[in-house]
């Protein structure tokens, strides 16, 4: 069946690599950033947050940096794991988090 | 996320029917949203309500109506299905945490839905 991974950025990473998926946003007035992750049939679920008075937040194997300067977020993932297989989508919000706007995705794929 | 429930999982229809798209959830958020998503795109916002009296528009809204029934409810309708509306529909919620500013949203498993 139709897959909501066609047409997307791919990212192909052997297991034990680190990832790297890259993020541009256009609104210089966002000031909170997240990373969400889905994976095949199912809904987009939170990784991690950033707001835009810092430049690097740390979770587990996953650490996203902000690029104020030009408009850039990425995600990094350590280790990366096949179980990390997934579209990873930025979203970026502002004006109190009234409502989130999202990126178009990357599909990361990992080579066991 | 077992705690947002979206109904039915799969709806095959035809154009010019309404549809309507059920969304409950127990985690008493007060933020619920609806999204589409289609091959190649991200999520759209189609609607998105902070509590049972309010509604707004988002992005994409022409062609859809939602309902609050209540804080855990929240529906979306097609009056009138039309093909470029087969898309895969998520609703999410959020309860924004004053102070940390972290607006997380928890999705349902969505809704694949093709109108004919």
């Amino acid at each position: 069946g139709e897959s909501v991974g066609l047409h997307l950025p791919t990212l192909s990473v052997q297991e034990g690599d680190n990832s790297i998926i890259n993020c541009a946003y256009s609104n210089s007035a966002s000031d909170y950033f997240i990373w969400y992750k889905q994976e095949s049939g199912k809904g987009p679920q939170f990784i991690i947050d950033i707001r835009s008075n810092m430049d690097k937040r740390q979770g587990q194997r996953v650490t996203v940096l902000l690029n104020k300067t030009v408009k850039h977020l990425s995600l990094q993932i350590a280790a990366t794991q096949p179980g990390d297989s997934a579209v990873y989508f930025c979203a970026e919000s502002s004006g109190g988090y009234q409502k989130v706007t999202f990126g178009t995705g990357t599909k990361l794929q990992v080579i066991p | 996320d077992a705690d947002v429930t979206q109904t039915p999982r799969n709806r095959i229809t035809k154009t010019g029917k309404r549809i309507m798209l059920e969304c409950s959830q127990t985690k008493g958020h007060d933020r619920m949203y609806w999204y589409r998503q289609d091959p190649g795109l991200g999520l759209r916002l189609i609607y998105y309500s902070f509590d049972v009296k309010d509604i707004n528009k988002g992005e994409i809204s022409d062609g859809y109506s939602v309902s609050r029934q209540a804080q855990a409810k929240f529906s979306l309708s097609l009056e009138s299905a039309i093909p470029n509306q087969t898309a895969l529909y998520f609703c999410a919620t959020s309860d924004l945490r004053i102070g940390t500013g972290v607006n997380e949203q928890f999705f349902g498993p969505g809704t694949r839905l093709t109108v004919l």
